[in-house]
Parts: structure tokens; sequence; C-alpha cells
């Protein structure tokens, strides 16, 4: 059975700090993982990883992908208020054509 | 364009009522699929489309039907709407799936079922 496990499940920090957030997966004919933001309404996407140890920057945010240890990590640097959101990751499997979305972690940053 | 339009934004049903969440996108995208979304559980499949005239299952089917008989359009059907199905539902299209393609999302539909 497909498996994707984030951590922490919830994280409260103070703008300006550095936050890593983690995703754990197990999925068959794994193809992608993909990063979304959700803030009150659709997700939004951020990143889409394909290859192990390439790193994907957008501003001040990265994110890297292990795929022999099964893991990604999102950076967000000097954080914001406006990066308060739901992170959720979803690796893509190809053979079942569908992402499996992990259960999120939602990250409030205070000023 | 539009991207991908959901109807109606907010509904509320009996016990037992059916109704159609509508799904529309202008992307000219093959996939696309049906989410709903719980607390604390992040986003579930539930039917996904690679084509039009092509559905199948995701991991939670069970009470919903869905058909997919042009490109742009993709409704979810309750067939006797239950408390358990009180959710938020999100629709979502990409080009394609092969290559793990990024997939657009709607705005959702709030769902309560008293």
């Amino acid at each position: 059975e497909d498996k994707v496990v984030q951590s922490p499940l919830s994280l409260v920090v103070h703008e300006g700090d550095t936050v890593t957030l983690n995703c754990s997966y197990e999925v068959t004919n794994f193809r992608s993982l993909l990063w979304y933001k959700q803030e009150k309404k659709a997700p939004t996407f951020l990143f889409m990883l394909t290859s192990s140890g390439i790193e994907k920057k957008s501003g001040r945010l990265s994110s890297i992908l292990d795929k022999k240890e099964l893991f990604s990590i999102l950076n967000i640097t000097a954080t914001q208020t406006g990066d308060s959101a739901i992170y959720l990751c979803a690796p893509a499997s190809s053979g079942a054509q569908k992402l499996v979305f992990g259960q999120g972690t939602r990250l409030t940053i205070n000023p | 364009n539009a991207g991908v339009t959901q109807t109606p934004k907010f509904q509320v049903l009996k016990t037992g009522q059916s109704m159609t969440l509508q799904c529309a996108q202008d992307m000219n995208h093959e996939y696309m699929s049906w989410y709903r979304q719980d607390p604390g559980m992040g986003l579930r499949l539930i039917h996904y489309s690679v084509g039009a005239g092509i559905t199948d299952q995701g991991e939670v089917p069970n009470g919903y039907n869905v058909s997919r008989s042009t490109t742009e359009d993709f409704p979810l059907r309750l067939l006797s709407a239950a408390p358990s199905q009180t959710s938020v539902y999100f629709c979502a299209s990409s080009y394609s799936f092969g290559e793990g393609r990024e997939q657009f999302f709607g705005p959702g539909t709030r769902l309560t079922v008293l």
C-alpha cells in the first residue's frame, strides 16, 4: 500500500527563522514528487522533483529528493508571515496514475 | 483561461439526497481527478480520468460516481449522501500523467451532509 508521511504535522516559528519540512514515501512505480502550498483554498504548486540530489529553488524555498532513502525535504529560509500555510507533499505513481498526498505540515509564522 | 472551475462553492444536503459536483477545465488537459480533503487527512483520491470516456477508481470511491464524456468536464455524483461525505472536494487537472505533471486545482466545493 502506498504511504506518505510528513513531519512535523505542525510547526510554529518566528518570522525570520529557517524551517525544514520532511516527507518520506513508499509508492509503487515512483515517477516524481510534488510539493504544494495550501493557504485557505486550493493547493498551489511549488516544485516537482524527479532526480535525486538536484536541488530546486524558488526564492527562499528550496527542495531536494533522495530516491534511495525515499524522502524529500522542503526548506524555507527567512520565513515571513505569508509563508503560513499547509505544505503538502505528493509522490506520483506512474503505474497507478495518481498522486498520493501526505497529511500535510501546518506551518505558522508568528511576527 | 479560467483554469479549473468548480460549482457550487458550498452545498448543504440532507442524508439520502443526491447531487452532482461540477468540474470543468479549459486547458485541454487529458488527466482529471477528484479529491476530498478532511481535517488532518490530506487529500484523498476519489476517482480519476486519463481521457474522455476513461475513468478509474482512486482510494475512496465508494458512494461516488464519475463520467467523462468530454475532455473539459468531469462531474462527480453523490448517489445517496451520507454524513461521512461531509468534506471539501477538489477537482484537479493536468496535461497528462505519464511524466508526473503538475496538477492544477479548482477552488473547491465545501459539502455538508446533515
